[in-house]
């Protein structure tokens, strides 16, 4: 089945010890995106590419870096967290073209830092 | 500024007793608004897409309707298993790949 993999499920990190998120889709979509998710809230968009164009929110602190080596792997580098960086990371994708810009997650990571 | 509104927070149900989740929105030309659903611990899945007043469309006990400034989700009899928290996102018309999402309404179905 074509979907949205995530690795790892869930990441457990130090103060300000760098660490990478990856994602993958076999959907051969043209637009991935990054959420963080804290408990009870909206997922908040950090970045998305289509294809590799990368469009940064206003917002998402410069701690936060991606990378989209080919169209089926994207990664979200975290520098140097911080305890208030501890969330939900998820990744999504649509076609981005036509009519059809619904968004396919996946499972997501849970990011902890200690 | 865009902005996306869900209500109630929280919902418990029993089962089988029909109800409604609102999500209010505020955006400079809506392109296209999105039901999702979050089972905890889980990334959202992909429900509905509604683009215009008016418009309706249905899953199972699920139903999503669309007006100028505000969408419903209806559930009709809903099981246990419609247990869930369901998000709102719209999709503004001068950015597509730009999605605000509301907080949610946690759902609760009691048997």
């Amino acid at each position: 089945d074509a979907m949205v993999i995530q690795n790892p499920r869930y990441q457990v990190t130090q103060f300000g010890k760098p660490v990478t998120l990856s994602c993958s889709q076999t959907l051969n979509h043209n637009v991935m995106y990054w959420y963080q998710q804290k408990s009870s809230q909206a997922p908040k968009l950090l970045f998305h590419y289509y294809d590799k164009d990368f469009n940064n929110e206003a917002d998402t602190p410069d701690n936060f870096q991606s990378r989209r080596p080919n169209t089926s792997f994207c990664f979200l580098d975290i520098r140097s967290p911080g305890l208030g960086d501890a969330a939900m990371y998820l990744c999504a994708t649509s076609t981005g073209q036509g009519n059809k810009y619904e968004q396919y997650f996946g499972p997501g990571t849970r990011l902890t830092v200690t | 500024e865009d902005q996306v509104t869900q209500s109630p927070e929280a919902l418990r149900l029993q089962e089988g007793e029909s109800s409604s989740l609102n999500c209010s929105y505020t955006v400079s030309g809506l392109r296209g608004l999105f039901w999702y659903r979050q089972d905890p611990g889980k990334g959202p899945e992909f429900l509905f897409t509604l683009y215009s007043a008016g418009e309706e469309k249905e899953k199972e006990r699920l139903k999503a309707t669309l007006t100028k400034k505000e969408s419903f989700l209806h559930i009709t009899a809903p099981k246990p298993e419609d247990s869930a928290t369901y998000l709102c996102a719209v999709q503004a018309i001068y950015n597509f790949n730009k999605f605000y999402f509301g907080s949610g309404t946690k759902l609760n179905v009691k048997p």
